[in-house]
């Protein structure tokens, strides 16, 4: 089986612009949280959702946003990009809200110019 | 709230050495409590959970942590070290919120594991 999968695996976007990042769950999965890893420092939650709501925000300013559709996959979209943002965004897949064990897929590594 | 605290940055053991990665954690709640291994430009791939059943847990690769209420602790071990288990741990914290679910985990910054041949 397909483990959590990310796409793009590499991106890299000027100051102010929008980037959009997808994920998509382990087959079966219903619940998908993002995290972002700063260079040096563990991961950081930014969102958990659970069919196709919002579960969970972690403490990130409105220009990050996410969706879960349908088929339980996700987007990240980050807005009016700063310099700080450049890290490795990681998403992760679990059975359900409640659930304990996620597990990461590989991430996008962002890079802010 | 929930935190974890990783009380060293960086250990250095030679091959076929013990290693102990130190973990400190504070909850409110009743914690599940996990170790993350992180290779170079890999994911993170899960070693081992406590999830309250029995306090010493034994996970992949030969590890295992010992879960200690009385000390707020959560200690990663593995007898000898394999030149393969150099990477990047993570001591990560889960709280179960009143309504019994939980949404997020908490990761420590992370302890960087060298093994010397």
């Amino acid at each position: 089986d397909a483990g959590v999968t990310q796409s793009p695996t590499h991106l890299i976007k000027t100051r102010g612009q929008h980037v959009t990042l997808r994920c998509s769950p382990i087959s079966g999965h219903k619940s998908v949280s993002w995290y972002q890893q700063v260079l040096g420092q563990g991961p950081q939650f930014i969102f958990q959702y659970y069919e196709k709501e919002e579960r969970g925000r972690g403490n990130f300013p409105d220009r990050f946003s996410a969706r879960q559709f349908p088929n339980y996959s996700s987007e990240l979209n980050v807005n009016a990009l700063l310099l700080g943002d450049s890290a490795l965004y990681l998403c992760a897949s679990s059975y359900r809200v409640g659930y304990n064990e996620q597990f990461f897929g590989p991430g996008t590594r962002l890079t802010v110019l | 709230a929930q935190s974890v605290t990783q009380l060293d940055s960086h250990v250095s053991v030679s091959e076929g050495t013990p290693v102990l990665l130190r973990c400190n954690y504070s909850s409110s709640y009743s914690p599940s409590l996990f170790w993350y291994v992180q290779h170079p430009n890999k994911g993170l791939q899960l070693l081992l959970k406590y999830t309250s059943a029995a306090t010493l847990v034994k996970g992949i690769n030969g590890f295992e942590a010992e879960f200690k209420k009385s000390e707020t602790s959560f200690h990663l071990t593995k007898p000898s070290a394999h030149m393969s288990d150099a990477a990047e741990y993570f001591c990560v914290v889960s709280d179960l919120n009143s309504g019994g679910s939980n949404y997020k985990l908490t990761f420590g910054k992370g302890t960087l594991l060298t093994v010397n041949p």
